[in-house]
């Protein structure tokens, strides 16, 4: 099984940098996803790492270190829209079977 | 393409209720996976399953039922709903290994009273 910690809340200002970290313990590693939960919504998929290195997607990066156990998502240009939680989940070899692990969640709040 | 697709949205039961959670996709996707959302406790894991005909229990399956019969539909079943199943029910399809994260329905909020 895995251990996912990544902090509770964050707060930034509109326009700035935020990142958002994400650690795991992880006996069969198989990749790492970031999600985005707006209030009342499903989670929807923002990025995948399976190699160390740094993703970019436009505005959001998602950089992994699978010797360290350690993901970020760093959030650029931020907007009042980016106001979410962002969940961070790994996905573990489990004898064929591959479904990934959540975190709790952190909350972002961005103010003007 | 729709998706995930869930229903009901919203639901009320009383305590000892029984009731289906009903999930299918059209994506082809093996896997499907049922998780609840209760707040500060993330996204847990009910049951899954990698294939019709294959299901397994994740972290919290005690009381809920699943059978996937087809590729397409993965229904949850509560067995006799109790107040401790207050919570918010997504379902999500992926393609198992790959780049590709799941999908997710829009969500069951259920309440047991």
């Amino acid at each position: 099984g895995q251990n996912i910690d990544q902090p509770t809340e964050m707060t930034a200002t509109e326009g700035a940098i935020v990142q958002i970290n994400c650690t795991y313990q992880t006996s069969g590693f198989n990749g790492l996803f970031w999600y985005q939960q707006h209030a009342g919504e499903a989670p929807t998929f923002l990025s995948y790492n399976v190699l160390d290195g740094l993703e970019e997607k436009g505005r959001f990066s998602s950089f992994l270190s699978r010797s360290k156990g350690y993901s970020y998502l760093l959030l650029k240009e931020l907007q009042m829209k980016d106001s979410a939680s962002y969940l961070c989940a790994v996905r573990e070899d489990g004898g064929g079977s591959y479904i990934p692990t959540f975190g709790r969640g952190t909350s972002l709040i961005v103010h003007p | 393409n729709a998706g995930v697709t869930q229903t009901p949205k919203f639901q009320v039961l009383k305590t000892g209720q029984s009731m289906t959670l009903q999930c299918a996709q059209d994506m082809n996707h093996e896997y499907m996976s049922w998780y609840r959302q209760d707040p500060g406790m993330g996204l847990r894991l009910i049951h899954y399953s990698v294939g019709a005909g294959i299901t397994d229990q994740g972290e919290v399956p005690n009381g809920y039922n699943v059978s996937r019969s087809t590729t397409e539909d993965f229904p949850l079943r509560l067995l006799s709903a109790a107040p401790s199943q207050t919570s918010v029910y997504f379902c999500a399809s992926g393609p198992g290994q790959g780049s590709f994260g799941y999908t997710f329905g829009s969500g069951t909020r259920l309440t047991v009273v």
